[in-house]
C-alpha cells in the first residue's frame, strides 16, 4: 500500500537558518512520482516539484533544494537561508502511474507547518 | 497561466441542508479531484473523475457525491450537511493521473451549525 510519512508536524526556525523537512514514502510500484507542495496562509497548494522515481539527481532552485534517496525512500527538502514568505504548511506526496481506478491518485503526507521569525 | 477555481472561499450552511461546492477549471484538464483538509489529517481524496460524466469513489466518499457534466466543471455535493462535515474542502485538476501535478484551488472553508 502507498503512504507517505512526514514526522515533522511543525517546525519553527529563525529567518536565515536553513530547514529541512522530511519525507519518506512507501510504495511497490517501481515506478511512481513523488511531489512537494506548500500552502500559505491563503490557502491554496502551490505546486513546487515532481520527481520520478527513475530520477535521482537531487535538485536545487534557487534557496530550495531536494534530496531523494531511493534507498532509504526519502524526498526531503530543504529550504536555505529561510525567510518569513517561506511560512507555510509543506505537504509531501507520492503517486503510481495512472491505471484506472484509484491508482495514480496524490497519496499525501499530513504536512509540516513551518513558522520562520524575523 | 493555469487556473482553478472554486465557487466560494467561505460557507457557512445548517445542519441538514443540500450543500453545493462548484469547481472549474480553465487548462482542458482530463481529471478532477475532491479532498478534504482537517488537521492532523491532511488531505484525504472524497471523489475524482477522469472524463466528463465519470466518477470514482476516494477515500472517504461518505456523505457525499459528485457530478460532472462539463470537462470544467466538477461539483461536490453534500446531500444532507452534517456538522462533521465541516472543513476545508480542496479542489483540483490534473492532465494526466499519476504522473503530472495536480493543480489546486484556493480552497472552500465550510462550517456546518
Amino acid at each position: 500500500a502507498q503512504k507517505v510519512t512526514q514526522a515533522q508536524t511543525e517546525i519553527s526556525v529563525v529567518e536565515k537558518e536553513d530547514v529541512t523537512l522530511d519525507c519518506v514514502y512507501e510504495t511497490r510500484d517501481t515506478t511512481y512520482y513523488l511531489f512537494w507542495y506548500k500552502q500559505p496562509p491563503s490557502g491554496e497548494l502551490v505546486f513546487l516539484i515532481r520527481r520520478n522515481s527513475f530520477d535521482e539527481q537531487n535538485e536545487i532552485s534557487g534557496r530550495y533544494s531536494w534530496n531523494f534517496q531511493k534507498s532509504t525512500s526519502s524526498f526531503n527538502f530543504t529550504i536555505t537561508a529561510s525567510q518569513v514568505v517561506d511560512s507555510a504548511v509543506y505537504f509531501c506526496a507520492l503517486s503510481e502511474e495512472g491505471r484506472g481506478g484509484s491508482q495514480g491518485n496524490l497519496i499525501f503526507g499530513k504536512g509540516t507547518k513551518l513558522s520562520v521569525k524575523p | 497561466d493555469v487556473k482553478v477555481t472554486q465557487s466560494s472561499r467561505y460557507l457557512v450552511k445548517r445542519t441538514g441542508e443540500k450543500v453545493f461546492l462548484e469547481c472549474v477549471q480553465d487548462m482542458d484538464h482530463e481529471n478532477m479531484f475532491w479532498y478534504r483538509q482537517d488537521p492532523g489529517l491532511g488531505l484525504r481524496l472524497i471523489y475524482f473523475s477522469y472524463d466528463v460524466k465519470m466518477k470514482e469513489k476516494g477515500d472517504i466518499p461518505e456523505g457525499y457525491s459528485v457530478s460532472r457534466e462539463k470537462k470544467e466543471r466538477f461539483s461536490l455535493i453534500l446531500e444532507s450537511a452534517s456538522t462533521n462535515q465541516t472543513s476545508m474542502y480542496l479542489c483540483a485538476s490534473s492532465l494526466w493521473v499519476g504522473n503530472t501535478e495536480a493543480f489546486f484551488g484556493q480552497g472552500t472553508r465550510l462550517t456546518v451549525v
